[in-house]
């Protein structure tokens, strides 16, 4: 597609569940980037990949988050043990290599009852 | 502590004006700057990017970056209502990494 995809729009899940996000980045891209935004704040920093490789993975808050990248282009943030304050927008960004602009999808918004 | 800072806002500027929004950065080594524009409930869009001091023009935006001070700063000439939105700084703080700090950005308010 044209843009970063991601899907879904809106998740709901109750506390304790798992869920996964999907995002798909501009076609040739080899640099993916997961942040979450909460109200009000600006992107907070998760996880990137470059390739199939997380390079930097010193924002992921703690060991109930995990991404994957398994060929390199679609990736998948994976929440175990979903938690109230786990509710946010997770956006995910994509750029051509390291260190150019990166292009945000429309987001998921994540909300944990 | 905060590594980008920006003044959250709303700075209100009528339409025709230059609006001036402004940034600041702890992390001397950083190398790249970009100013995104977020509508109300939509994902951040790029509008500028600077790697370099000194000024970067495109149409009626101008991104200045002045290493030594660690100020980022977004100008927009002849404001139109239709960029009233938040606008972000954020910075590449590592060459090593390319993650992007954000900071919480500046709402910005064009009346006619």
């Amino acid at each position: 597609g044209a843009g970063v995809s991601q899907t879904p729009s809106n998740k709901v899940t109750e506390k304790g569940k798992y869920v996964e996000l999907r995002c798909d980045p501009i076609s040739g891209h080899t640099a993916l980037y997961w942040y979450r935004q909460s109200l009000g704040q600006g992107p907070e920093f998760l996880i990137y990949f470059q390739g199939t490789g997380a390079a930097d993975d010193s924002g992921l808050p703690n060991d109930r988050f995990f991404a994957v990248r398994p060929e390199g282009s679609v990736s998948t943030l994976k929440i175990q043990r979903t938690e109230r304050g786990d509710s946010a927008v997770y956006l995910c960004a994509s750029s051509l290599q390291r260190n150019t602009e990166a292009f945000f999808g429309q987001g998921t918004r994540l909300t944990v009852v | 502590q905060k590594e980008v800072e920006q003044n959250s806002g709303p700075l209100s500027v009528p339409e025709g004006a230059i609006a001036s929004l402004n940034c600041t950065y702890s992390d001397r080594g950083s190398q790249s700057f970009f100013w995104y524009r977020q509508y109300s409930g939509k994902s951040p869009e790029l509008i500028m990017s600077i790697y370099s001091n000194g000024d970067k023009e495109d149409g009626r935006f101008t991104a200045q970056l002045n290493k030594a001070s660690q100020y980022v700063s977004l100008l927009i000439r002849d404001s139109q209502p239709s960029d009233s939105a938040t606008y972000l700084c954020a910075v590449n703080p590592d060459y090593n990494t390319d993650k992007l700090i954000f900071g919480t950005g500046t709402r910005l308010q064009v009346f006619p």
